[in-house]
């Protein structure tokens, strides 16, 4: 039962653009939401959360949003750049058990120049 | 400051031959996590550890999987005997203090596993 779900494997934009990586989750338990990056080879490195008080959070290029009702949260990369290739995972816990995490099976974002 | 480190970084086995991990956390991190990654699908974490405690094992299959964290430092994670399903990148991360949290996780390159 995949209760963490990013449906699209694959991702390619072009450099300055937009990219929009999706995620849905079913269990309404979860709280509080994390998005990882990973490069070939290396582990995943954290890169920006949101907690379900909260509907947006920004860092830089990076934003994510959640929509509670919809059971939905997206990264938005703004303007997208090389270095953002990569894979992109999104997981999912609770605010009492912060560090379960509960990953999606992530998206290869390819971004060229 | 040294991330964390595994080795081997990759191993190729037959199956039902026994296989062992190595994991040496951030300098000073007190929770240490055991990760399973198969291939087309997201981490899952097998055990964690707090100090040389286990805190949560309850998705390590233990009929084959065992995992120990000796003086709360280094781990192994060890399979005997491994299954062809056992193919995976294992991954150890570590995160500080006692309160940790997912943003908090740092993960080492893994080691790839292949069983024949």
């Amino acid at each position: 039962d995949q209760q963490v779900k990013q449906n699209s494997p694959s991702l390619s934009v072009q450099e300055g653009r937009i990219s929009i990586l999706n995620c849905d989750y079913t269990n309404s338990m979860f709280d509080y939401f994390l998005w990882y990056k990973k490069y070939p080879a290396e582990g995943p490195t954290f890169l920006i959360s949101i907690s379900s008080i909260k509907d947006k959070n920004e860092d830089g290029r990076f934003t994510v949003f959640l929509n509670k009702s919809a059971k939905h949260l997206s990264l938005h990369i703004v303007p997208s750049q090389p270095g953002d290739s990569a894979v992109y995972f999104c997981a999912a816990s609770t605010s009492y058990n912060t560090d379960k995490l509960i990953f999606g099976t992530g998206t290869r974002l390819q971004v060229f120049p | 400051e040294a991330g964390v480190a595994q080795s081997p970084r990759y191993k190729i086995i037959e199956k039902r031959q026994s296989v062992a991990f190595w994991c040496n956390p951030i300098s000073g991190h007190a929770t240490l996590y055991w990760y399973q990654q198969i291939l087309g699908q997201g981490p899952k974490l097998l055990i964690q550890f707090q100090n040389n405690g286990v805190v949560d094992d309850s998705q390590l299959p233990k009929d084959r999987f065992s995992a120990e964290r000796l003086k709360g430092v280094d781990s192994t994670l060890k399979i005997q005997p491994a299954k062809l399903e056992d193919s995976a990148v294992y991954l150890c991360a570590s995160s500080p203090g006692l309160a940790p949290s997912g943003d908090t996780q740092y993960f080492g390159p893994g080691t790839r596993l292949t069983v024949l």
